[in-house]
């Protein structure tokens, strides 16, 4: 079956390390976008890619960044991680002419 | 500035009755709205969704009715069963794009 994965699904980091987080689907969809789930804010977007190539800024990218270098993997790196950024990141992913985002399980990151 | 808006935090509601779960969106644009649940430690999963040249969608016990000139949409639950309890996101998608700003959340909790 088809699916999208995260990895890690926990992750404890200090400030100020490079963090990256996985994100592999293998749908072949073209859009795929990364959110953060925090308490009271529910789900917000950090950044989107229509396709290969092609990144986007999303409601709240600073402090991180993305590739799409193929279709089946975006990852989210965070250049230095802070206090700030310790969330849980769910990647999901959409096919173009359809509506609804598949979401992958998520990963629990704590910044120290 | 919030531009889809879930006003309640949290519902209860006895199993077998109704539930109604609301949002709001400021943003005339949107035309195309999302629902999904969540459970803790999972992705969340899509429910229904709606286009903005309907008012009304139908799945199962889950109905959508979606009020344009109020900028409002609900979710109806019918009957409410324990498995239901969740929290519950919408979610609202721009015309020309396929990224989704989603709401804060509302926690369901349906009483056995």
């Amino acid at each position: 079956d088809a699916e999208i994965t995260q990895s890690p699904r926990h992750k404890i980091t200090e400030t100020g390390r490079q963090v990256t987080l996985a994100c592999h689907q293998t749908w072949n969809h073209n859009n795929m976008f990364w959110y953060r789930q925090d308490l009271g804010h529910g789900l917000r977007l950090i950044h989107y890619s229509y396709g290969v190539q092609d990144t986007n800024k999303g409601e709240v990218s600073d402090g991180y960044s993305v590739s799409r270098s193929n279709t089946e993997d975006l990852p989210l790196t965070l250049e230095s991680a802070a206090s700030s950024q310790t969330s849980v990141y769910f990647c999901a992913s959409s096919e173009s002419y359809a509506g609804e985002l598949f979401f992958g399980e998520g990963s629990r990151l704590t910044v120290l | 500035d919030q531009q889809v808006k879930q006003n309640s935090p949290s519902l209860s509601v006895q199993e077998g009755r109704i539930s109604i779960l609301n949002c709001d969106y400021t943003n005339s644009m949107f035309d195309y709205f999302l629902w999904y649940k969540k459970y803790p430690a999972e992705g969340p999963t899509f429910l229904i969704s709606i286009s903005s040249i309907k008012d009304k969608n139908e799945d199962g016990r889950f109905t959508v009715f979606l009020n344009k000139s109020a900028k409002h949409l609900s979710l109806h639950i019918v009957p409410s069963q324990p498995g239901d309890s969740a929290v519950y996101f919408c979610a609202a998608r721009g015309s020309g794009t396929y990224k989704y700003i989603f709401g804060t959340g509302t926690r369901l909790k349906v009483l056995a």
